[in-house]
């Protein structure tokens, strides 16, 4: 069965502190993984599609990077506005749905 | 250009009665999908239409659930009759091309039976 865990769950950064979250998965042919942000009370917001391992995509403060078994995402300086959940999710070739993780949600105070 | 728009936002239900979202896609999006996050645990696939035409509904949970989607515009979700479990906040997404492309959601429905 198809899966994806985040990591860490939770994350506190200071302003500029640089660091990367984690997504693990096993998927049965992978079609794409996606990284979407979600503020509170929001729906999720799609940042990437990466659909091969070693490729990368970049938008402003964030690097998103992709292995066989998982893809990182890189933040760089980050500000307080980049504070929300950011969630990774798979699709699979036999599948119409995006399966997602449980998100990590990122803190960044000022 | 609108986003997808969901209706309500919030709705507060006794177990029993019968609840329905409504979800109006980005306009030309043929690929409409609804998804569900219940507390705690991460957000879970419900179904997918084609148009009008249901392409996948291996995620409903069971057959108080009904979805549609006349004339493959907006969407409704039918919960009847509803139980606490079913409880969560119940997102919408659409897509011009189902094939691994980027799916736009709309801010949910939260969805509390009491």
């Amino acid at each position: 069965e198809d899966q994806v865990t985040q990591s860490p769950e939770a994350l506190r950064l200071q302003e500029g502190e640089s660091s990367s979250l984690n997504c693990s998965y096993t998927v049965s042919g992978l079609r794409g993984l996606f990284w979407y942000r979600q503020d509170p009370g929001k729906g999720p917001e799609f940042l990437f599609t990466l659909y091969s391992a070693g490729e990368e995509k970049e938008k402003e403060r964030l690097k998103a990077t992709l292995t066989k078994k998982e893809s990182f995402l890189h933040i760089t300086a980050p500000k307080p506005e980049d504070s929300a959940t950011y969630l990774c999710a798979v699709q699979a070739y036999n599948n119409n749905d995006m399966r997602f993780g449980a998100g990590t949600r990122l803190t960044v105070k000022p | 250009e609108a986003g997808v728009t969901q209706f309500p936002s919030h709705s507060v239900i006794e177990k029993g009665q019968t609840v329905t979202l409504r979800c109006d896609p980005i306009s030309g999006h043929d690929n409409l999908y609804w998804y569900r996050r219940v507390m705690g645990k991460e957000i879970k696939f419900l179904l997918h239409f084609v148009k009008e035409s249901k392409q996948d509904e291996s995620g409903m949970p069971n057959n108080r659930f009904l979805a549609e989607r006349t004339g493959g515009t907006y969407s409704t979700l039918k919960v009847q009759p509803a139980e606490l479990e079913d409880s969560g906040v119940y997102f919408c997404a659409s897509s011009q091309e189902w094939s691994a492309t980027e799916a736009f959601f709309g801010q949910g429905t939260r969805l509390t039976v009491v």
